[in-house]
């Protein structure tokens, strides 16, 4: 079975300090990984991608299959990047599996 | 070009009344699907539909129905709804039948309270 693990239900960090949101996965096959966004008061967005390897508003996220990670982090924190964070997965033609999220804080 | 829509952004409904959450998109979209948001669960897929006329079973759809008659439209009924059924509901589309690019469109959300 796909599933996905952020165990980090909260993260506060102060402005300018590097950000690192966990995320693991337990899947058979190779599976694609994704981050999902959701900004106070705005839809669900798709971030990023694994498969496309780039960096949006600072972003990245490296797939680690020996880890079975995809942790996403940003060198610098900004005050607008305080946002609930899900990571996300799917494994061959079976429907986006979400983890529970992570909701960044980031302090000024 | 509004995307995905749901309607209405908020209800509240006693226990054992049934109601429908409308979803609508306007992308030509063949893959659709609903999800719940609850705070510490995280989003869990109640059902999902590839295409017209066709539906399948999420992660928890007890207690719920869904159809596709058309590509733009896919309703999810609560038949006799439920205190457990208190969540925040999502509506999401993408273009390929498979999800597997990931890229899911997603509506602004539905706001039901059960009492």
């Amino acid at each position: 079975a796909q599933r996905v693990t952020q165990p980090e239900k909260l993260l506060s960090v102060f402005k300018g300090a590097p950000v690192e949101l966990k995320c693991n996965y337990s899947y058979s096959g190779s599976p694609e990984l994704f981050w999902y966004v959701q900004y106070s008061r705005q839809r669900l967005q798709l971030l990023l991608r694994h498969i496309s390897r780039e960096s949006i508003k600072g972003f990245t996220a490296d797939l680690n299959k020996g880890e079975t990670s995809f942790h996403l982090k940003k060198p610098f924190a900004q005050e607008e990047d305080s946002a609930m964070y899900y990571c996300a997965l799917v494994g061959g033609n079976t429907p986006l599996v979400f983890g529970k999220g992570t909701r960044l804080s980031v302090i000024a | 070009n509004a995307g995905v829509t749901q309607t209405p952004k908020f209800q509240v409904l006693k226990t054992g009344q049934s109601m429908t959450l409308q979803c609508a998109q306007d992308m030509n979209h063949e893959y659709m699907s609903w999800y719940r948001q609850d705070p510490g669960m995280g989003l869990r897929l109640i059902h999902y539909s590839v295409g017209a006329g066709i539906t399948d079973q999420g992660e928890v759809p007890n207690g719920y129905n869904v159809s596709r008659s058309t590509t733009e439209d896919f309703p999810l009924r609560l038949l006799s709804a439920a205190p457990s059924q208190t969540s925040v509901y999502f509506c999401a589309s993408s273009y390929p039948t498979s999800p597997s690019t990931g890229e899911l469109f997603f509506g602004e959300g539905s706001r039901l309270t059960v009492l």
